[in-house]
């Protein structure tokens, strides 16, 4: 069974500029979550979706945002890039509406 | 707001030493605590802890939860090399879905 898949891996991005990553759960989890990880803020929750719907959003400013499609893939969006956003940004599903989560390899943003 | 620390931030040992990690919590409404461990990117599911299973055994690690006090313990004897990682701890809450509060980690290195 695959894991949870994230795109891409690494990316490298200006000020100003936006991004969007890729998240594909493992097959029949319908439960998808962000999470921020940097050195001084550790795991910081972004935002979780269920079934299309986003149940929770953390304490992030409105330029993170997401989505779920039908397929239970996920993306999230950062606009107007700063150099703060830099972070390895992980993807996580579950089969349930709570329960253990298991993480992607996640992507890494560089902002400069 | 939940929040979860742990200690010690930074750990070294010898290999075949016992290590005991700690994990203490504040959570308005508790479901689980759990624990992972991240080596290179990807944390990686250990245990899940929760009202009705408040110890945890595979190999050697185990896990203890004590809800009166609000802590967990993380322990590995007869650690490895392989050991070496870092070892989240966090909460989750019964009004939040799939959104875990995790800790800053600790930081366990294991010397040959």
């Amino acid at each position: 069974k695959a894991g949870v898949t994230q795109t891409p891996r690494y990316l490298i991005k200006t000020r100003g500029q936006q991004v969007t990553l890729s998240c594909s759960p493992i097959s029949g989890h319908r439960s998808v979550s962000w999470y921020q990880q940097t050195p001084g803020q550790g795991l910081q929750f972004l935002f979780e979706y269920f079934s299309e719907t986003q149940r929770n959003k953390g304490n992030f400013p409105g330029r993170f945002s997401g989505r779920q499609f039908s397929n239970s893939r996920s993306e999230m969006n950062v606009s107007t890039l700063e150099l703060g956003d830099s972070a390895l940004y992980l993807c996580a599903s579950s089969p349930r509406e709570a329960g253990e989560l298991f993480f992607g390899e996640g992507s890494r943003l560089t902002v400069l | 707001e939940d929040k979860v620390v742990q200690s010690p931030l930074s750990l070294v040992v010898h290999e075949g030493d016992t290590v005991t990690l700690n994990c203490s919590y504040e959570v308005t409404n508790f479901r689980s605590l759990l624990w992972y461990k991240q080596e290179k990117k990807a944390p990686t599911f250990l245990f899940m802890l929760t009202s009705s299973g408040i110890e945890k055994k595979s190999g050697r690690l185990s896990s203890i939860l004590d809800k009166k006090e609000l802590f967990s313990i993380l322990n590995i004897t007869a650690t490895q090399t392989g050991d070496s990682a870092i070892y989240l701890c966090a909460v989750e809450n019964n009004n939040a879905g799939n959104m875990l509060t995790f800790g800053g980690g600790t930081r366990l290195m294991v010397k040959p």
